[in-house]
């Protein structure tokens, strides 16, 4: 089973500041990763699929890279409802499919 | 617009058993894979189930493997998870998402499963 490492577990930063969240794959899953944004009380929305496909409605200020075992993904200037818990997910030769144990980013 | 709602949650007692339901509209159902994922209290994400749109493909976490089984109704549109022997740590929201590449691009509200005596 692949697993996903999200790096750091809480983010700190204020509006209009650039995020960058790392998720790291215990064996290479190619492009096969996606993120996903998860607010309080809702379920979560996804992002970024094909590590740097942005999905349907999603801003360009999301954008995804990496390939391998290392991704990124960086937000340019936050906006106020981009708080919230951001997981990563891979789909590599699943099942199982797997989800990194996220990357909480908070408003300072 | 495509709309999953889930159903079924409630409170159990551990061994006890209960089906979930997921309600889709908005799109062709038995085009779509299906998957089941659940969020335990303040934890992350687990994928446990998937099926294909004709239910030829079927799999399972290794956690809920031969305790929990997926189904679906295209007619009804409606996918289903029936979970028996129930344990403390199948607590958690459930979701049904709809994920025909592997990637999950719409979910439902969620439906909250309590296992406690």
């Amino acid at each position: 089973e692949i697993v996903l490492t999200q790096s750091p577990a809480t983010l700190s930063l204020s509006p209009g500041e650039r995020a960058t969240l790392s998720c790291r794959a215990s064996q290479s899953v190619s492009d096969h990763l996606a993120w996903y944004l998860q607010k309080p009380g809702q379920a979560p929305r996804l992002l970024i699929y094909d590590a740097s496909t942005r999905a349907t409605g999603i801003p360009p200020r999301f954008s995804g890279s990496g390939s391998g075992t290392d991704f990124t993904l960086t937000i340019s200037s936050l906006e106020p409802e981009d708080f919230g818990i951001y997981y990563c997910q891979h789909r590599r030769n699943w099942p199982p499919l797997t989800f990194g144990g996220g990357t909480k980013v908070e408003i300072k | 617009e495509v709309y999953l709602v889930e159903s079924g949650g409630a409170l159990v007692q551990p061994g006890g058993s209960l089906r979930l339901s997921c309600a889709a509209s908005g799109f062709t159902f038995s085009n779509h894979n299906l998957h089941w994922v659940r969020q335990a209290p303040g934890g992350g994400l687990e994928w446990i189930s998937y099926i294909s749109g004709t239910s030829t493909a079927i799999s399972y976490a290794a956690s809920v493997r031969g305790r929990f089984t997926i189904s679906r109704d295209n007619v009804k549109a409606s996918l289903y998870l029936q979970m028996h022997s129930l344990r403390d740590d199948d607590t958690g929201v459930y979701y049904c998402a709809r994920g025909s590449t592997g990637w999950f691009d719409t979910w439902g509200q969620g439906t909250l499963v309590t296992v406690s005596s």
